[in-house]
């Protein structure tokens, strides 16, 4: 199984700084990445799909880069709802998860 | 409007069995794939398998292979997670939700609210 590993696993950052959420592949995935906002007792949210293209209504300080095993998902400017725990994804096969990356406000 | 409704929490024993549902709207069911997504207390989002409703063609990950059966019926827009015997470790937080493009790359991008299943004796 591809196993997915996100670093960090918890950020407390400013509002205004620009955040950068990192998750690797033990194994080549192409652009077969997704990056996902989950707030605790919401339903989690697309944001980028296929390592670098934003989801219809995500706001563009979202962005995603990378290939192959290494990417990467930036937040410039953030604001205060976007303290989420956010998730990538691998859609190559069978679909598994990072372990989740807490961004809190300082 | 495109929206995913699943069933209410459920409190179980251990041993029980369980069928949870999503209900899907504002879209064609039958033409999308619908994947079940698992969160246990304080962890992160586990993947365990999706449904391709027109043709019940169904995908597990291998770590719920055999632990939970993915079902649907079109004729009502519904798709559901079952258990047999349910057990305390299958305590959680469970999600569907639909695959954005049925025949590419798979992203999920409308999730239902979530069903919560307690298993406690």
């Amino acid at each position: 199984d591809i196993q997915m590993t996100q670093s960090p696993s918890s950020l407390s950052v400013s509002i205004g700084d620009t955040v950068t959420i990192t998750c690797r592949a033990s194994q080549s995935i192409s652009r077969y990445l997704n990056w996902y906002q989950h707030k605790p007792g919401k339903a989690p949210k697309l944001l980028i799909y296929s390592a670098s293209t934003l989801h219809s209504g995500v706001p563009s300080r979202f962005s995603g880069s990378g290939s192959g095993t290494d990417f990467t998902l930036t937040i410039s400017s953030l604001q205060p709802e976007d303290c989420a725990t956010y998730y990538c994804q691998q859609s190559y096969s069978p679909y598994s998860f990072g372990q989740g990356t807490k961004v809190e406000i300082k | 409007e495109v929206q995913l409704v699943q069933s209410g929490a459920e409190v179980k024993k251990p041993g029980d069995s369980l069928k949870i549902s999503c209900k899907g709207f504002g879209y064609s069911f039958p033409n999308y794939w619908i994947g079940w997504v698992r969160q246990m207390p304080g962890k992160g989002l586990e993947w365990m398998g999706m449904i391709y409703v027109g043709e019940s063609e169904i995908r597990y990950s291998p770590s719920f292979q055999g632990q939970v059966t993915i079902s649907a019926d079109e004729s009502i827009s519904t798709a559901y997670l079952q258990w047999s015997s349910l057990k305390a470790s299958d305590s959680a937080m469970y999600y569907c939700a639909r695959r954005r493009n049925p025949f590419g790359e798979l992203s999920l991008d409308f999730w239902g609210q979530g069903t919560l299943v307690t298993v406690s004796s």
